[in-house]
């Protein structure tokens, strides 16, 4: 059973230009989530998405970031007109959410962004 | 959801038990511990999760004292591959998002 899977795992943009970080949940897996790694800090939460539906993106910045589960296809993290401050890891994770006691994510190698 | 306290650093011989303490006071009646963890530059990895009675999977052991205000996340023969920051997170049933917290950093040495 294959993991998360994360591409780019590096992608590297110059300021203004558009990046598109995509994300593939494990099979079976319905609940995708997107975190922000800046260098040396913690995590952030930023989206939750289950298919066609995002459930909390307080965590998103309210400009310039997008994010989407489409019913066919891996979940896309956009972000436009991106700036240096946008340089970090971002890691997707994925859970089943069958139970309420299985929010166990799991979560891919990342996507490391650099904005020159 | 609950807010955890976590030593900053450890250390731990190798081959030696590792008991990463965590403090949850603020814990409610519906509310499970997580564990994860996060080697260097990769994502984190899941570890273990419970609700009030300990647990035991291929990785690990949680203890959950019994009034829940804290645990204990136990590696019981610790490598160096185990060195990694290690997150204790509380999440209510039902819920969803995960705060990451700063968690402790484990160094394990030869």
């Amino acid at each position: 059973n294959a993991g998360v899977m994360q591409n780019p795992r590096h992608l590297v943009r110059r300021r203004g230009q558009e990046a598109r970080l995509r994300c593939s949940p494990m099979k079976g897996h319905s609940h995708v989530y997107w975190y922000r790694q800046l260098p040396e800090e913690g995590l952030k939460f930023m989206v939750y998405l289950q298919k066609e539906n995002i459930i909390d993106e307080s965590g998103m910045p309210k400009e310039r970031f997008s994010a989407e589960f489409p019913k066919e296809g891996p979940s896309i993290l956009r972000i436009q007109q991106v700036v240096r401050g946008d340089s970090a890891a971002y890691f997707c994770a994925s859970s089943p959410g069958r139970a309420l006691s299985s929010y166990e994510q799991y979560f891919g190698p990342g996507t490391r962004l650099t904005v020159t | 959801d609950a807010k955890t306290t976590q030593p900053p650093s450890m250390d731990c011989a190798e081959g030696r038990a590792a008991n990463l303490p965590c403090n949850h006071s603020t814990i409610s009646g519906n509310e499970y511990v997580y564990w994860y963890r996060q080697i260097h530059s990769q994502g984190p990895q899941y570890i273990i999760h419970g609700l009030k009675n300990n647990e035991t999977n291929e990785m690990a052991s949680l203890i959950i004292t019994e009034d829940r205000k804290s645990s204990t996340l136990i590696l019981p023969h610790a490598t160096l591959r185990d060195t990694a920051v290690y997150y204790c997170i509380v999440i209510n049933a039902g819920g969803f998002k995960t705060i990451f917290g700063a968690g402790t950093r484990l160094f394990v040495k030869a």
